[in-house]
């Protein structure tokens, strides 16, 4: 089956810095890979997706990009803000075929604080 | 703004008990996705419904686990009896899926605001 491996677990950075978090899967078949946001007691809640037929997809300061060949993708957040901490989990899919949905296999998660 | 709604929000019961979580779909959603999130684990999918067909629930314990739906507007997640190790949040998902595709249809999952389980 599907396994997502994603790097790094916790990352700091600086207000107004980039962070970038990394997501490496294993189902060559995967073709749909979301990202969410959780706050601390939230919900996971979809901030961006890509499908396989895309190498990046922008969205305002956030984008992702994706290597099918190398079976990686990577989100990226510019100039960040402090309401940009979370956890992040990125997500791969192995599609139903049949029954037409996504069953997502989801990465350990990244922790990003924004230190003011 | 619809949502995906769950209840309860915390339960906190002894080792051995019944317990039932339940999750109202967004209106219109034909796929459910029950997930258990831990620490330790992280996000795991439990069981998967599609029109109230359960079509996937091997990541569920089967020995106190039990999935059902029993109409569009809800699914119900059961533990019998439960155990100090299904302690962790429960989040029910909802989305929409048309074979045909089309606008409508989407990967998109619609996470509820999860129910808190502790079992002492």
């Amino acid at each position: 089956g599907e396994n997502v491996e994603q790097h790094p677990s916790t990352l700091s950075v600086q207000e107004g810095d980039s962070a970038v978090i990394k997501c490496t899967y294993s189902d060559s078949a995967s073709n749909y890979f979301p990202w969410y946001k959780q706050e601390l007691g939230k919900r996971p809640q979809l901030i961006i997706d890509i499908r396989s037929n895309v190498g990046e997809k922008k969205d305002q300061r956030i984008a992702v990009t994706l290597n099918k060949t190398a079976k990686h993708f990577s989100l990226h957040i510019t100039e960040t803000q402090p309401e940009d901490s979370a956890v992040y989990f990125c997500a791969a899919s192995s599609h139903y075929i049949i029954q037409g949905a996504q069953k997502l296999v989801f990465g350990q998660g990244t922790r990003l604080t924004i230190n003011p | 703004d619809a949502r995906v709604t769950q209840t309860p929000r915390h339960k906190v019961t002894e080792m051995g008990q019944e317990v039932t979580m339940r999750c109202q779909p967004i209106l219109g959603h034909n796929t459910v996705f029950w997930y258990r999130q831990t620490m330790m684990q992280g996000l795991e999918l439990l069981a998967y419904f599609r029109n109230r067909a359960p079509l996937d629930d091997s990541g569920m314990p089967k020995d106190r686990f039990s999935a059902e739906m029993p109409d569009a507007t809800l699914a119900t997640l059961k533990i019998q009896p439960s155990e100090p190790r299904d302690s962790a949040v429960y989040f029910c998902a909802s989305g929409l899926v048309l074979l045909a595709g089309g606008p409508s249809s989407t990967d998109t999952q619609y996470f509820g605001p999860g129910t808190r389980l502790t079992v002492l």
